[in-house]
């Protein structure tokens, strides 16, 4: 399974773009890589998923280099309500592969 | 998006009680579904990874005669905490995928709090 590292915490203010970056070196050939947002007391809510090059949807984007080793989750114009934690999720969401969660990432947006 | 919904929400038991959290698949079908417990300001911790059908995967360092998971049809799967003591006192949360590279779908999580 690719263990993946983030920073443990990042502070941001309102307006500004917001760039966290996940390190996962032994990403595997059918490996995906997938962001999810949470709040306190919530399940994780997806916000994007790829596999090389850029995603992009109408709340992020995501960057991911041609080796795949690491990834850029990019959150534009952030607002009070994206103060939460970010996690990056890698693995083969084929039949029976399971799914271990890093530290993530604790993103405060202060005014 | 699919949706997978959990229930209850909340939870308060006593001591020595069993506990039984609902994961439904509503919009599509879970070939294998996944249980954490988050503590405060903690990461989810994997207890136990559940497919179609058979036995469920455990963790290591996770009870499976304490936490009870059954996983009877490809849209519903069951967590039973017996015999429920404080420490047990968590936030519990599903997740459930149909495979093929789509995308993890989580629950809105149980807390569960034990006198």
């Amino acid at each position: 399974l690719a263990k993946t590292t983030q920073p443990i915490s990042m502070d941001s203010y309102e307006g500004q773009e917001v760039n966290i970056t996940c390190s996962h070196n032994n990403i595997a050939t059918n490996d995906y890589i997938t962001w999810y947002q949470q709040f306190p007391s919530q399940g994780p809510r997806f916000i994007i998923q790829g596999y090389k090059t850029k995603v992009t949807n109408e709340v992020a984007s995501l960057f991911i280099p041609a080796d795949r080793k690491s990834s850029t989750l990019s959150l534009p114009r952030v607002s009070l309500s994206d103060t939460a934690v970010y996690y990056c999720l890698v693995g083969d969401f084929d039949y029976g592969q399971n799914f271990v969660f890093g530290p993530g990432t604790r993103l405060s947006v202060l005014p | 998006g699919a949706v997978v919904s959990q229930h209850p929400s909340r939870v308060i038991c006593k001591s020595g009680t069993s506990v039984k959290i609902e994961c439904r698949s509503l919009d599509f079908q879970a070939t294998t579904m996944f249980w954490y417990r988050q503590f405060p300001k903690q990461s989810l911790m994997l207890m136990a990874t559940s497919n179609e059908g058979s036995k469920a995967t455990y963790e290591q360092g996770v009870e499976k005669d304490k936490f009870l998971i059954n996983h009877a049809s490809l849209t519903l799967s069951t967590l039973t905490v017996t015999s429920a003591h404080p420490e047990d006192s968590s936030f519990y949360i599903c997740s459930a995928t149909s495979g093929g590279n789509e995308k993890l779908f989580f629950g809105s999580g149980t807390q569960l709090s034990v006198l």
